[in-house]
């Protein structure tokens, strides 16, 4: 069976300081790697989709795929209050477009 | 993206009663899909709603309570049928926008509650 699997949490990190949020993945082929944000009481909103090996960065946020160990993370710098939620990870499960999702992580940004 | 709207955004209901949530979209979108979230959770798909055909449902999930209409490529429902307290959770309607992606927008979701 696929799986994603994610550290519950919850991560508490200092306010400034940089946050790392983990995800491994089952199924080799997986080649489409995305995190949400989810707010408590609100849906998951995209932060970043990445589709091959090394790093993207967007703003503060940086993701980091490896297909060879099977892990995709998620970086934040200069963590803010306002990035307390939830971190999901999903992966694409193949040709029929389904996303596969991790627990999520539950991270909280102490000022 | 697409703007995505779902109605209603929460609701109580009693056992034995069913409910229909609706989810618009602003734009024609390649697939739609239902994800419930029960409290604490992650999300877990319900079905692709198929644009003028029958739904494709997970494991677990069947036509008979969860039965879901798309008649067109801009709008789909998900009726809950026969609800008991266990159907409780957020209700989440998806989309991709065109066949170039797979990256799934979320509507805003409906909250249900049941008694």
């Amino acid at each position: 069976q696929k799986e994603v699997e994610q550290n519950s949490g919850p991560l508490s990190v200092p306010e400034g300081a940089i946050a790392s949020l983990n995800c491994t993945y089952s199924d080799r082929v997986s080649q489409s790697f995305f995190w949400y944000r989810q707010y408590s009481g609100k849906s998951p909103e995209l932060i970043m989709s990445i589709y091959s090996n090394g790093d993207k960065e967007d703003g503060r946020f940086t993701a980091q795929l490896n297909k060879a160990s099977q892990y995709v993370s998620l970086l934040i710098r200069d963590s803010q209050p306002s990035d307390s939620a939830t971190y999901l990870c999903a992966v694409n499960a193949g040709n029929n477009r389904k996303l596969i999702w991790g627990l999520g992580t539950s991270l909280a940004v102490n000022p | 993206s697409a703007v995505i709207s779902q109605k209603p955004s929460r609701d109580i209901c009693q056992r034995g009663t069913s409910l229909t949530i609706q989810c618009q979209v602003d734009s024609q979108v390649t697939m739609m899909f239902w994800y419930r979230q029960q409290p604490g959770q992650s999300l877990t798909l319900i079905a692709t709603a198929n644009q003028g055909s029958e739904a494709t449902y997970e494991s677990g999930f069947v036509i008979d309570k969860f039965p879901i209409s798309r008649p067109n490529l801009t709008f789909s429902t998900l009726t809950v049928s026969n609800m008991s307290p266990e159907d409780s959770s957020i209700y989440l309607c998806s989309v991709l926008p065109s066949a170039s992606t797979d990256t799934q927008y979320f509507g805003p979701g409906t909250r249900l509650t049941v008694l």
